[in-house]
């Protein structure tokens, strides 16, 4: 398997843009998640799905950030408008409900919001 | 809330020496996870070692075992003949079994001399 999908690697746009990061799951987990990395908060869960359905939206930042999983391999982060303090490392991270909490991670996209 | 705690933010050894990282949790929950996430360069985030917090054994991974202090809600991880490659920023992280959140600590950057 190809493991957790992000696109694209590196996003670089200006204040009040709309941005979509992209995640392709590995086949066959049912749960995946979008984490942030920032110097100041360290990684933070923002939003994870189970069986496509949004299970824990709790640490969606505000209203500005929305995410989306039309199915079973595709799931979308949008951001808009964007900010410069959305300028993040962000996840993708999958698992399978068959094997214990192992979640596996993307490779992130690097988003730079000028 | 769960935290964790990791109280090294940098730390450095020579090739080929064992070095360990430290990390510490609170919770009130009797059973869950603990893992030790490994974040080379390429941003990639690589799961080295998990455990059980109702296994008494300490879990081993080839060069990477940790020692679990359940009691002290401790959870340090050992590198053995260390690689020039185990240069990385390693974060712990803690999961309820009921649960899916993954809580990551601050991190430590680990730097491998030749």
């Amino acid at each position: 398997d190809a493991g957790v999908i992000q696109s694209p690697r590196h996003e670089v746009t200006e204040m009040g843009q709309e941005v979509t990061l992209r995640c392709k799951p590995i086949s066959g987990h049912d749960y995946l998640f979008w984490y942030r990395q920032t110097m100041m908060r360290g990684l933070e869960l923002l939003i994870y799905f189970n069986n496509n359905v949004p299970i824990d939206d709790s640490g969606m930042p505000e209203d500005r950030f929305s995410a989306k999983m039309p199915n079973a391999s595709f799931s979308t982060l949008k951001i808009q408008p964007s900010e410069p303090r959305d300028s993040a490392v962000y996840f993708c991270a999958s698992r399978s409900s068959g094997v214990k909490n192992i979640q596996y991670f993307g490779a992130g996209t690097r988003l730079s919001v000028l | 809330a769960q935290t964790v705690t990791q109280s090294q933010p940098e730390m450095s050894v020579q090739e080929a020496e064992t070095v360990t990282l430290s990390c510490t949790y609170d919770t009130s929950e009797s059973n869950y996870y603990l893992f030790w996430y490994k974040q080379p360069p390429s941003r990639q985030m690589i799961l080295v070692i998990r455990q059980e917090a109702y296994k008494q054994q300490n879990a081993t991974e080839n060069r990477f075992s940790v020692n679990f202090q359940k009691a002290a809600k401790s959870f340090s991880l050992k590198i053995s003949d260390s690689q020039l490659g185990d240069t990385a920023m390693y974060f712990c992280a803690f999961m309820e079994t009921s649960g899916s959140r993954l809580t990551f600590g601050e991190g430590t950057q680990l730097t491998v001399n030749p």
